[in-house]
């Protein structure tokens, strides 16, 4: 079936460092990506979608680019703050099919002083 | 615009008894998606109505939950004989047609089955 891996459960970085978020899928269609940003207490909220091939998408300083040759749709910024600290998910979608997202298991980002 | 309004926030059931679960979608979205959230199992998907009808059932679990959509404006996920594993977030997320690659949630319903 469908799935989505996120490698990292946990990191830890310090204010003003770079961060990339691991993600790569499998699936048998051609699919939509997203990264979901969920902070504590709150709803998932869409932070970045994408189902253009080698294509990078940006929104609030993160962005990422889909690979299908890779099967991997990585999350990135260039310069963490206080306040990105959350949970992440990368989710897949198939755009011909219900729309049902398929979540990874998410990574817990936490950005220091 | 309110967003996805979900009731109640929180409920607190003993094992056996029912469980109702209220989620208005956005004002016009006709696409409403319903997940639910653990530590363990992280985001699952449950179930997919568009236009009221349901479409795709495939994360329900096959017994005692179940979800409707009588009208535009309200969707129910209901729970009978609630067990602890029932324990979760429950999500609502709702879309326009035609744009169903952005899902906006509601701030879920936390569920305690005691």
């Amino acid at each position: 079936g469908d799935s989505v891996t996120q490698t990292e459960g946990l990191v830890t970085l310090t204010k003003g460092l770079p961060v990339m978020l691991n993600c790569t899928y499998q699936t048998t269609y051609s699919p939509f990506l997203f990264w979901y940003v969920q902070h504590l207490n709150e709803a998932p909220k869409l932070l970045l979608k994408s189902s253009t091939d080698n294509k990078r998408t940006e929104h609030q300083g993160f962005y990422a680019t889909l690979h299908k040759s890779s099967s991997s749709f990585h999350l990135q910024k260039s310069s963490v703050q206080l306040s990105d600290s959350a949970l992440y998910f990368c989710a897949l979608s198939d755009p011909s099919g219900s729309w049902q997202l398929i979540f990874g298991s998410g990574t817990q980002l936490t950005v220091m002083p | 615009n309110a967003g996805v309004i979900q009731t109640p926030r929180h409920k607190v059931t003993g094992k056996g008894q029912e469980a109702t679960l209220w989620c208005e979608p956005i004002s016009g979205h006709s696409a409403v998606f319903w997940y639910r959230q653990t530590i363990v199992q992280g985001l699952e998907f449950l179930t997919y109505f568009r236009n009221q009808a349901p479409i795709d059932d495939s994360g329900m679990p096959k017994e005692r939950f179940s979800a409707q959509m009588p009208n535009q404006s309200h969707s129910t996920l209901k729970i009978q004989s609630t067990q602890p594993q029932d324990s979760a977030v429950y999500l609502c997320a709702s879309s326009l047609l035609g744009n169903q690659d952005t899902q906006y949630f509601g701030p879920g319903t936390r569920l305690l089955v005691l």
